[in-house]
């Protein structure tokens, strides 16, 4: 398995203002994903986050909002730009098993209330 | 969108087996079921996952048809902590990402 932390665990914010998440991996991982879950919802995959390479965007998420930095095979960042309520989610970070790509594993997630 | 259909929710009582079932009758040959779970805003929990033969872990048991276009999801002896949502996903691959694609999901509640 693979131990996924994240930073930080939640946080308060005001419109118009960034938030960056970290997320480390307890060991090196080709891919990377973040996801958010609105309130109530279920999980919507953001983008994935590949070492090396642009990170790929699911349709209606752009880079300029949710940009991603990916400096190694162990962490990740999301920035989530120029909030506005509606932002408010919980961020999760998750990445598959080193070496065999079958299991996928979750971060225990970041909360964030956009004011 | 998901490929898997899930009732919306479901009650089991405590010491009972849980038989959650899930649909996915798109299946493709080369595409796995798995099964996660998230207890109240924590990171989804990974369950099991299968192919075409039954499984069997620690958590659960993972039956799926023959023809593969449904699956149930087994929790021998559901206790209070097993109450949560229960996400069935066809694991989708596109453009090398191996992506998961999360559906509504079932809420299961545990009586005692």
């Amino acid at each position: 398995s693979a131990v996924i932390s994240q930073k930080p665990s939640r946080d308060i914010c005001q419109r118009g203002t960034s938030l960056t998440i970290q997320c480390q991996v307890d060991s090196q991982v080709t891919m990377m994903f973040w996801y958010r879950q609105q309130p109530g919802q279920s999980l919507t995959l953001i983008a994935t986050a590949n070492q090396g390479s642009e990170a790929t965007y699911e349709s209606g998420f752009v880079i300029d909002k949710f940009p991603i930095s990916r400096p190694n095979l162990t962490f990740s960042t999301l920035t989530v730009s120029n909030m506005s309520p509606e932002d408010s989610s919980i961020y999760l970070c998750s990445t598959w098993t080193s070496g065999r790509q079958e299991t996928q594993y979750f971060g225990p997630g970041t909360r964030l209330l956009v004011l | 969108d998901a490929k898997t259909t899930q009732p919306t929710s479901m009650d089991c009582a405590e010491g009972r087996a849980a038989n959650l079932p899930c649909n996915h009758s798109t299946i493709s040959g080369n595409e796995y079921v798995y099964w996660y779970r998230q207890i109240h805003s924590q990171g989804p929990q990974y369950i099991i996952h299968g192919l075409k033969n039954n499984e069997t872990n620690e958590m659960a048991s993972l039956i799926i048809t023959e023809d593969r276009k449904s699956s149930t999801l087994i929790l021998p002896h559901a206790t209070l902590r097993d109450t949560a949502v229960y996400y069935c996903i066809v694991r989708v691959a596109g453009g090398g990402s191996e992506k998961l694609v999360f559906g509504k999901g079932m809420k299961l509640t545990v009586n005692p």
